[in-house]
C-alpha cells in the first residue's frame, strides 16, 4: 500500500512569512508524528498525535509553530513568522498504533532565506 | 532525559570487509530500540525493533543485537547499495508520549 505523503517536497520561502507543510498518513494508522532534521542531526521530535488530539507538543520549539489534525487523518504542521533558523528537514511518521513502528514519509525541506 | 550516542561519526568499508555500528543510550525504561536506514534526500527506512536485552535481529546482510546499554548493527559482507546513513533510536516505556529519541547517524561509504 502507499506510504506517509508529505507536500510540497521543497519549499522556498522569505523570512517573515507564513508557511503550512501537509502529511498525508498510511491509511488506517491512528498516530502521527512530526520531527524536524537539520544538516548532520537525527530527527528531533516536534508533536504526536493520537486521533485528532495533539497528546503531546512538548517539542514544538515556540509558539511560531503549530499543528493540526481536524479529521484525524492529514495533518498540517504550521510556522508563523518564518525565521532563516527554521531551514531543515520537516519528516511526518506515522504508526497503526500508539507504540507501533513509526514510518516515516520523504520530508519537506524547508529553505527560508 | 533519554539520550542516544552513535559511533562512529562516519565509517568507509571496502566492499566485503564486515564491520559493526554502534548505538550507546540511557532511557528511563526502554519500550523499544530502533533503527533505520537513510539515503539521501529521503525519509528513514525501517529495518529493526528490539525490545529486550539478548534479543537478535537479521535482514539480508544486517544483524542487530541488543544490550541493557547499548546497541550493535553488525553489517557481513557489506556491498556498494547499503552505503547510507543509518540511525539508532529509543522509545521509552513511561509516560503517554510514544516518540523516539534519534542519535546522530553513522554515515557508511562502501567502495567496490
Amino acid at each position: 500500500g502507499a506510504g506517509v505523503s508529505q507536500t510540497p517536497s521543497n519549499k522556498v520561502t522569505e523570512k517573515g512569512k507564513y508557511v503550512e507543510l501537509r502529511c498525508d498518513p498510511i491509511s488506517g494508522h491512528t498516530a502521527l508524528y512530526w520531527y524536524r532534521q537539520s544538516l548532520g542531526q537525527g530527527p528531533e521530535f516536534l508533536i504526536y498525535f493520537q486521533g485528532t488530539g495533539a497528546a503531546d507538543d512538548s517539542g514544538l520549539p515556540n509558539d511560531r509553530f503549530f499543528a493540526v489534525r481536524p479529521e484525524g487523518s492529514v495533518s498540517t504542521l504550521k510556522i508563523q513568522r518564518t525565521e532563516r533558523g527554521d531551514s531543515a528537514v520537516y519528516l511526518c511518521a506515522s504508526s497503526r498504533l500508539d507504540g507501533d513502528t513509526q514510518y516515516f514519509g520523504p520530508g519537506t525541506r524547508l529553505t527560508v532565506l | 532525559e533519554d539520550q542516544v550516542t552513535q559511533s562512529p561519526e562516519a565509517l568507509r568499508l571496502q566492499e566485503g570487509e564486515s564491520s559493526s555500528l554502534n548505538c550507546s543510550y540511557t532511557v528511563s525504561g526502554l519500550r523499544g530500540l530502533f533503527w533505520y536506514r537513510q539515503d539521501p534526500g529521503k525519509g528513514p527506512e525501517f529495518l529493526f525493533t528490539l525490545y529486550s536485552a539478548g534479543e537478535e535481529k537479521e535482514k539480508e546482510r544486517l544483524k542487530a543485537t541488543l544490550t541493557k546499554k547499548e546497541s550493535f548493527l553488525h553489517i557481513t559482507a557489506p556491498k556498494p547499495e547499503d552505503s547510507a546513513t543509518y540511525l539508532c533510536a529509543v522509545q521509552a516505556e513511561t509516560g503517554a508520549n510514544s516518540k523516539l529519541t534519534f542519535g546522530k547517524g553513522i554515515t557508511l561509504s562502501v567502495r567496490p
